[in-house]
């Protein structure tokens, strides 16, 4: 199994300010990705993170507002920038380990005022 | 462009029974489905996998089933405990070690 250490847990912040969350894996992986996870809906994914390439971020979720890290095989970050109440979400990371079986950071909670 | 639909969304249950989660999806291409459980405020802890070209999974009180032809899968719950309580959510794959399309999940209820 691999475990996912993300930080922060949850974090309050300011109308137009921006977040980067972390995630460390235990292990290398080749592909890490990231979920947003609104409020009372399911889990939708922001992007692919590959290292040593650009991230492939799914249609609605574009680089300038979710920028996102991956500097080696254990290691990624994804910021949130210029943030706004709707923007109110859990982010969270995963990867896919043996088996294909996926494996999830605990999230981080957002709220934006 | 991959749905996945789960019903029902909530299900409340007395502690013992036995119950059936559903789960479906559009496209049969999938590599593999997934049964994750969350808890409030935590993150996805996986439940069970079932690789396209088996039947089903089981582990403990649990047994996913699969019929890729069809687009479903059940995730059977034996004998429920206050403790089962949480969503679940089914989740498909397109591919080896590729991102996952969730269904939007059945918050469950076991009351003691």
């Amino acid at each position: 199994s691999a475990v996912i250490s993300q930080k922060p847990s949850r974090d309050i912040c300011q109308r137009g300010t921006s977040l980067t969350i972390q995630c460390q894996v235990d292990s290398q992986v080749t592909m890490m990705f990231w979920y947003r996870q609104q409020p009372g809906q399911s889990l939708t994914l922001i992007a692919t993170a590959n290292q040593g390439s650009e991230a492939t971020y799914e249609s609605g979720f574009v680089i300038d507002k979710f920028p996102i890290s991956r500097p080696n095989l254990t290691f990624s970050t994804l910021t949130v920038s210029n943030m706004s109440p709707e923007d109110s979400s859990i982010y969270l990371c995963s990867v896919s380990g043996a088996k294909n079986i996926q494996y999830f950071g605990a999230g981080t909670r957002l709220s934006v005022l | 462009k991959q749905e996945v639909t789960q019903i029902p969304a909530a299900l409340s249950v007395p502690e013992g029974e036995n119950l059936v989660l559903n789960c479906s999806f559009t496209d049969s291409a999938i590599y593999n489905l997934q049964w994750f459980r969350q808890d409030p405020g935590k993150g996805l802890t996986s439940l069970l996998l079932i690789q396209s070209s088996q039947r089903e999974q089981t582990s403990g009180r649990l047994n996913a089933s699969l019929d890729k032809s069809s687009g479903r899968s059940t995730l059977y719950i034996a004998a429920s405990q206050p403790g089962d309580s949480a969503t679940y959510l089914c989740a498909v794959s397109p591919g080896s070690a590729r991102q996952l399309t969730f269904g939007s999940g059945t918050q469950l209820t076991v009351l003691p």
